[in-house]
């Protein structure tokens, strides 16, 4: 099992809608990204995050530590919002205070 | 400034094969991580450098695989003796100095390997 799940792994939606996608994680963390790759690119960290909530632009992102949870918001979303989105946590101690572990990923379609 | 650069941007090979893939890191950042993602898998930890110390290979998946850091600067991954399920992208990432779990990893375009 997955440390670290994402939902929905797939996610279609119409130019302007609000989006969310969610991500659940087993262990203690330090810190948690939020990833975007398109398709045939590269990553670019979208947010780095360890409590409360981040915003950037029409990006939202929020993580609660007790929960062990973080949902990315996307809010008047655009067809160049297609991409897909990753989540991913960098453990407490050891090795994994420096090592991420990645979710699969939520394919997001935006269509105009 | 300039960010991350890997070379090449594809590699297609015959299986056995040795092939070495380069990572360029940003210039200061003194951590460097190697990812692969496979088709339809997340992404995955292959090996972390950091400074001087020795790197941790705990996530390489057979001893087919190895990489150096030279000068703290340009890595690269070698992959001996291809095989198909090594197809994959590979991905180099680097970051800031330290093991803080608050430094923001930089990723490269990565390197689309095709094993014949």
């Amino acid at each position: 099992k997955n440390e670290v799940e994402q939902s929905p792994q797939n996610l279609t939606a119409q130019e302007g809608e609000f989006i969310t996608i969610n991500c659940s994680y087993s262990v203690g963390i330090s810190a948690l990204h939020w990833l975007q790759q398109h398709p045939g690119g590269g990553i670019v960290s979208l947010f780095m995050l360890s409590s409360g909530k981040k915003k950037h632009g029409r990006l939202i992102a929020t993580i609660n530590i007790q929960e062990k949870h973080s949902s990315l918001h996307i809010t008047a979303s655009h067809p160049r919002d297609s991409a897909v989105y990753i989540c991913a946590v960098k453990g407490m101690s050891g090795g994994s205070n420096y090592k991420l572990t990645f979710g699969k990923g939520t394919l997001l379609t935006v269509n105009p | 400034g300039a960010g991350v650069s890997q070379s090449p941007s594809n590699k297609v090979t015959e299986k056995g094969k040795d092939v070495e893939l380069r990572c360029d890191p940003i210039s200061g950042h003194t951590a460097l991580y190697w990812y692969r993602q496979s088709l339809g898998q997340g992404l995955e930890f292959l090996i972390y450098f950091q400074g001087n110390s020795a790197p941790d290979k705990s996530g390489l998946p057979s001893d087919r695989f190895s990489a150096e850091r030279t000068g703290g600067s340009v890595s690269t991954l070698t992959i001996q003796r291809t095989q198909q399920e090594d197809s994959a992208v590979y991905l180099c990432a680097s970051t800031l100095a330290g093991t803080s779990g608050y430094n923001e990893q930089f990723f490269g375009p990565g390197t689309r390997l095709t094993v014949l």
